[in-house]
């Protein structure tokens, strides 16, 4: 079965620090993995997604994220973090079907501390 | 103007209350879902459509029923609303041909 796991309920960063989000997965297959943000009251934003190519991705707002096969991971990172970067975010996999269905993690909330 | 809005953004109904939640897109996209979020355990799906005519259980489609009325509306029911149906409810939508999906702001269901 395909699944997503963030370790982290939360992560705490001060501003101008470097973050990492991390997620893991397991598939069968090549991955098709993606990275959404959601503020307070709002809905989810996409962020950015891997489907082949170039292990390091970049994304909105200054994100990034870089697969790794070995370690069947895909951990959202920024240089340098904002106080305006504080959210919940989401990390999701497609489903192996043609679907399109996205398999979610269970969410990491980002605090970026001024 | 948003892409997918969501009617209604907030909701409170008794138990046992019928409650329909409509979600409508001007993306031009084909496929549409139905998703539920409870806190530390994500996004689940409810259910997904491909188009007017085919729509497919997702893992978590009991208690709830879905209607595609036309290609930009897709809307979400709760026969008998029970108070483990409270949540945070999203519709997405996505092309045939691309892989990320687009959300609405989210209703938030509250059943008492």
């Amino acid at each position: 079965a395909q699944s997503v796991a963030q370790p982290e309920d939360q992560v705490n960063v001060a501003e101008g620090n470097p973050l990492t989000v991390k997620c893991t997965y397991s598939v069968s297959g090549n991955p098709y993995l993606f990275w959404y943000v959601q503020y307070p009251n709002r809905g989810l934003q996409f962020l950015l997604k891997y489907i082949t190519g170039d292990n390091l991705v970049k994304g909105s707002y200054g994100f990034e994220a870089e697969f790794n096969k070995s370690q069947t991971s895909f951990h959202l990172k920024k240089p340098s973090a904002l106080v305006s970067d504080s959210a919940l975010y989401f990390c999701a996999v497609r489903g192996l079907s043609n679907t399109g269905k996205l398999i979610f993690g269970q969410g990491t909330t980002l605090q970026v501390k001024p | 103007d948003a892409d997918v809005t969501q009617t209604p953004r907030n909701r409170i109904t008794k138990t046992g209350k019928r409650i329909m939640l409509e979600c409508s897109q001007t993306k031009g996209h084909d496929r549409m879902y139905w998703y539920r979020q409870d806190p530390g355990l994500g996004l689940r799906l409810i259910y997904y459509s491909f188009d007017v005519k085919d729509i497919n259980k997702g893992e978590i489609s009991d208690g709830y029923s879905v209607s595609r009325q036309a290609q930009a509306k897709f809307s979400l029911s709760l026969e008998s609303a029970i108070p483990n149906q409270t949540a945070l409810y999203f519709c997405a939508t996505s092309g045939t041909s691309s892989y990320e999906q687009y959300f609405g702001p989210g209703t938030r269901l509250t059943v008492t």
